[in-house]
């Protein structure tokens, strides 16, 4: 199946501090990934959705100027958590649909960055 | 909007036993259902997928999931657990149309003892 990666894995920063965390498809393009947010013994919450070439979309309550999202090419997208608390501390996971016939439907996620805000 | 209820949030059970979480969602049009397995410190992996055809649907590692349109169903069952199956299961529901994210249900924590 097609792959998605992420990185960094795991970064711990102080509060106030930016961190970008970057989700790449290594074997396939993705016009369009999706950024999830997983706190402990929690569901997947859909943040935002990626597209490249435009502005992200951000689900209800997701604060864009917080959260920056840059699709910049075809097999990247960016999330930059801008002056980041302690209440960002959670895991963030992105996902990607891969395209083609049945499998455009089925989307492939990354390993996911811990993210500890001190 | 969609969303996607889980029934039981921790079952434990022993190994051998048969396992069957409950998964209902809430939508009007075509879906695409998915379960997704997440192991400790681990990413989230898919178990099965329908998008169409045979309701009945086989997954990797002995899971299999029904599609019951009528309830708005995908029950995930292994008629025998392992310890290894001991993990976070996740449903979830996409509408089908390329491009759309997927909506999780809370998920359910599975407790094998050997």
């Amino acid at each position: 199946g097609a792959v998605v990666s992420q990185h960094p894995s795991r970064v711990i920063c102080k509060s106030g501090t930016s961190v970008k965390i970057e989700c790449r498809s290594l074997d396939f393009q993705a016009t369009t990934m999706f950024w999830y947010r997983q706190f402990p013994k929690q569901s997947l919450m859909l943040m935002a959705t990626s597209n490249e070439g435009s502005k992200a979309t951000y689900e209800q309550g997701v604060e864009k100027d917080k959260f920056l999202i840059n699709h910049a090419s075809l097999t990247l997208s960016t999330l930059t958590v801008t002056s980041a608390h302690p209440e960002d501390s959670s895991f963030y996971i992105c996902s990607a649909p891969s395209g083609g016939g049945l499998t455009y439907n089925e989307q492939f996620f990354g390993p996911g960055t811990r993210l500890t805000v001190l | 909007a969609q969303s996607v209820s889980q029934h039981n949030h921790h079952v434990i059970l022993s190994e051998a036993a048969s396992l069957e979480l409950g998964c209902n969602y809430s939508y009007g049009g075509t879906v695409n259902l998915f379960w997704y397995v997440q192991y400790p410190g681990q990413h989230l992996q898919l178990l099965l997928k329908y998008f169409s055809g045979d309701p009945l649907v086989k997954g990797i590692k002995g899971f299999e999931a029904e599609f019951i349109k009528s309830k708005f169903s995908f029950n995930l069952r292994k008629p025998s657990v392992q310890w290894s199956d001991t993990a976070e299961y996740f449903c979830a529901v996409k509408n089908n149309q390329a491009g759309t994210a997927l909506i999780f249900g809370k998920g359910t924590t599975l407790s094998v003892s050997s």
